[in-house]
């Protein structure tokens, strides 16, 4: 069984302030897929990373980065100089790849609700 | 480029009424999901289908019915509400495997669901 863990139920900052959302993540399998979504107030789920288990670098787009590491069984994501409009709840999933033996069904985390003040 | 369309968007019923959520997708995908959101409980699976015709079970399935009778359409029935499924549903679509690079789940707008 897949499961995935984002502890942070709510985390709130000051606009500027660099902010890192947790998730750990737990599967038997050796190939699987981690994804991170962002819904802002209107409700949509706005893909933001996919990353494949063989792949462990970190990503890094404008003011995202995400650091991924087996070893912890972890992908967190890093908001650097949060923005107001980076204030939704964000989603950590986690699926089996094709052909890896397992059901190939995302399983989300609990979210985690970012709040930025301003 | 309509990608996951999901109606309807809003809809308030009373215990024991039945409705049905419709989805669709352009992207002639396999995989189709139907999720609910529940304050604090995040996406929470209620029903899959890997491929047209086939259905299965996921965490939370009791209570709804679904349908996949083509490709494009995945639908949802709540045949008797209850106020426990007061809830955001979200119909799902999924790249195919082998899609490299582009691996990804597409989702619709989302439906608020509220049972009196």
């Amino acid at each position: 069984a897949q499961k995935v863990t984002q502890a942070q139920t709510e985390i709130s900052v000051v606009e500027k302030e660099d902010v890192t959302l947790d998730c750990v993540y737990e599967t038997r399998d050796t190939t699987y897929y981690l994804f991170w979504y962002k819904q802002p107030p209107s409700g949509e789920l706005v893909f933001l990373i996919r990353r494949n288990s063989f792949d462990e670098q970190n990503e890094i787009s404008g003011r995202y980065s995400w650091n991924f590491q087996k070893s912890t069984s972890s992908f967190n994501f890093t908001i650097t100089a949060s923005q107001v409009v980076d204030s939704a709840v964000y989603f950590c999933a986690l699926s089996e790849a094709p052909g890896a033996g397992g059901s190939y069904i995302p399983t989300f985390g609990r979210g985690t609700s970012l709040i930025v003040h301003p | 480029n309509a990608g996951v369309t999901q109606t309807p968007k809003f809809q308030v019923l009373k215990t024991g009424q039945s409705m049905t959520l419709q989805c669709a997708q352009d992207m002639n995908h396999n995989s189709m999901y139907w999720y609910r959101q529940d304050p604090g409980m995040g996406l929470r699976l209620i029903y899959y289908s890997a491929s047209e015709g086939t259905t299965d079970k996921g965490e939370v399935p009791n209570g709804y019915n679904v349908s996949r009778l083509n490709k494009r359409e995945f639908s949802l029935r709540l045949e008797s509400a209850a106020p426990s499924q007061t809830s955001v549903y979200f119909c799902a679509s999924r790249t195919p495997p082998g899609t490299r690079g582009r691996e990804k789940l597409f989702f619709g707008s989302g439906t608020q669901l509220s049972v009196l």
